[in-house]
């Protein structure tokens, strides 16, 4: 069954602080993973998009990582701000019938 | 101004009424979806278009109608509405379905049905 998985489901942090948020999948075949920042009452905004090649990419200070092989991704989030505080999804595509998965989000809160 | 639209933003109906959620973008993207969004649950795909009068289901398309008669305009219909779909609805739009392209969302709908 294709399945996204993300841990914790939420996590508080104080500001300044680096986290990371862990996404598992069973999506296959593989065709691309991508990183969604949700603010509270808006709709999710892009933060990255990968391909099997990769296995690292950052944004200012998100960086994450993919490993195909164990079926793995991170998100490492650099020097937390108050700004930070969201939901961030993980979205899993497969190659074969153009299917998308959505994982439930974990919820981040960044306290001052 | 660029970007992807809908409306209305908040929306309270009863049981039983229909109730059309508008969606607009101003890329000109091929692809534009509907999803909802449930606490507990990710997002979940209703229909999807690839094209003008091109139109597929999604995992959750029961209830709901859509139509797409300009590239630019993706409209919700829910015909006759239940509490089970009292949700916050998104559009979004893209050149691919599914490749690594973004989708854009737009900012939307928190629909109550009473």
């Amino acid at each position: 069954k294709n399945q996204v998985e993300q841990s914790p489901q939420s996590l508080i942090i104080l500001e300044g602080k680096n986290c990371t948020l862990q996404c598992n999948y069973t999506v296959s075949p593989f065709s691309n993973l991508r990183w969604y920042k949700q603010d509270t009452g808006r709709g999710p905004v892009s933060l990255t998009i990968m391909t099997f090649s990769e296995n690292t990419k950052s944004n200012g200070r998100y960086t994450a990582t993919l490993d195909a092989d164990t079926k793995q991704s991170s998100l490492h989030i650099t020097a937390s701000q108050l700004s930070d505080s969201a939901s961030y999804i993980c979205v899993v595509s497969r190659s074969s019938a153009s299917k998308i998965i959505f994982g439930s989000g974990t919820r981040l809160s960044i306290r001052p | 101004d660029a970007g992807i639209t809908q409306s209305p933003r908040y929306k309270i109906t009863e049981t039983g009424r229909q109730v059309t959620l508008m969606c607009h973008q101003t890329w000109s993207h091929s692809y534009m979806f509907w999803y909802r969004q449930d606490l507990g649950h990710g997002l979940r795909l209703i229909y999807y278009s690839a094209a003008a009068d091109i139109t597929d289901k999604g995992e959750v398309p029961d209830g709901y109608v859509v139509s797409r008669s300009k590239t630019e305009n993706f409209p919700l219909t829910l015909e006759s509405a239940t509490r089970s779909q009292t949700s916050v609805y998104f559009c979004a739009s893209s050149v691919e379905r599914s490749g690594p392209y973004e989708q854009y969302f737009g900012p939307g709908t928190r629909l109550t049905v009473t």
